[in-house]
């Protein structure tokens, strides 16, 4: 069964900074890109991050480029958000995903992440 | 960016009647690799979204039938054959084509 686990959402303030995890089962992690997307409560969808099999492209949405840093440990199976420089704007629930083009997609089942003070 | 502008944000359907959600992107979201990377996510209430349609027209595996997607270069449609209860919830469409990849903003089916 495929899982993806996030954790590491929490209550911070302006300015402060969060480290999000993934931790993914059931199908081979670094086989394709992984994602985070974010969703503000009741609005719609945002795609934040991506990151190559190999690490060795990133994508970010221009809002989070120099704060938000996507990285991945495929020996362990794990993605990450590292979040710098929080605003009240990145208040959000953030899902890891797998979402390929053509290929089976998954996703997690979110973390709330609030910024306020 | 892409601009995905989808239409209507809300939509009242009775349950059986056919339902009809349109996507627009502000520009051409064919790849050069001729594949146009457009798709449809469901979201339930409560639930994280779930992939129904990609490249346009493709069903997902276990998504039913009376889901079909069409359309070609900016202009998309997502149409339900006969809504059934389980069909709440908000649709969204993707492009992946272009980074950022956009999704539309969501349209409430309501039944």
């Amino acid at each position: 069964e495929v899982q993806l686990v996030e954790s590491g959402g929490g209550l911070v303030q302006p300015g402060g900074s969060l480290r999000l995890s993934c931790a993914a089962s059931g199908f081979t992690f670094s086989d394709d890109w992984m994602n985070w997307v974010r969703q503000v409560p009741g609005k719609g969808l945002e795609w934040v991050a991506h990151i190559s099999p190999d690490g060795s492209e990133t994508y970010y949405l221009d809002s989070v480029r120099g704060r938000f840093t996507i990285s991945a440990d495929n020996a362990q199976n794990s993605l990450y958000l590292q979040m710098h420089s929080l605003r009240a704007d990145d208040t959000a629930v953030y899902y890891c995903a797998r979402l390929p083009r053509t290929a089976d997609t998954y996703w997690g089942q979110g973390t709330v992440v609030t910024v306020s003070s | 960016d892409v601009v995905m502008t989808q239409s209507p944000l809300s939509l009242p359907v009775t349950l059986g009647q056919p339902a009809s959600i349109s996507c627009r992107s502000s520009q051409s979201v064919v790849h050069g690799d001729r594949n146009t990377y457009l798709s449809w996510f469901q979201q339930r209430p409560g639930q994280s979204p779930r992939r129904l349609i990609y490249t346009v027209s493709h069903r997902d595996s276990g998504v039913p039938d009376r889901f079909s997607g069409s359309g070609s270069g900016t202009d998309f449609t997502l149409k339900i054959s006969r809504v059934e209860a389980e069909d709440a919830g908000v649709y969204y469409c993707l492009q992946s084509t272009v980074w950022p990849y956009t999704f539309g903003q969501g349209t409430k089916l309501e039944i």
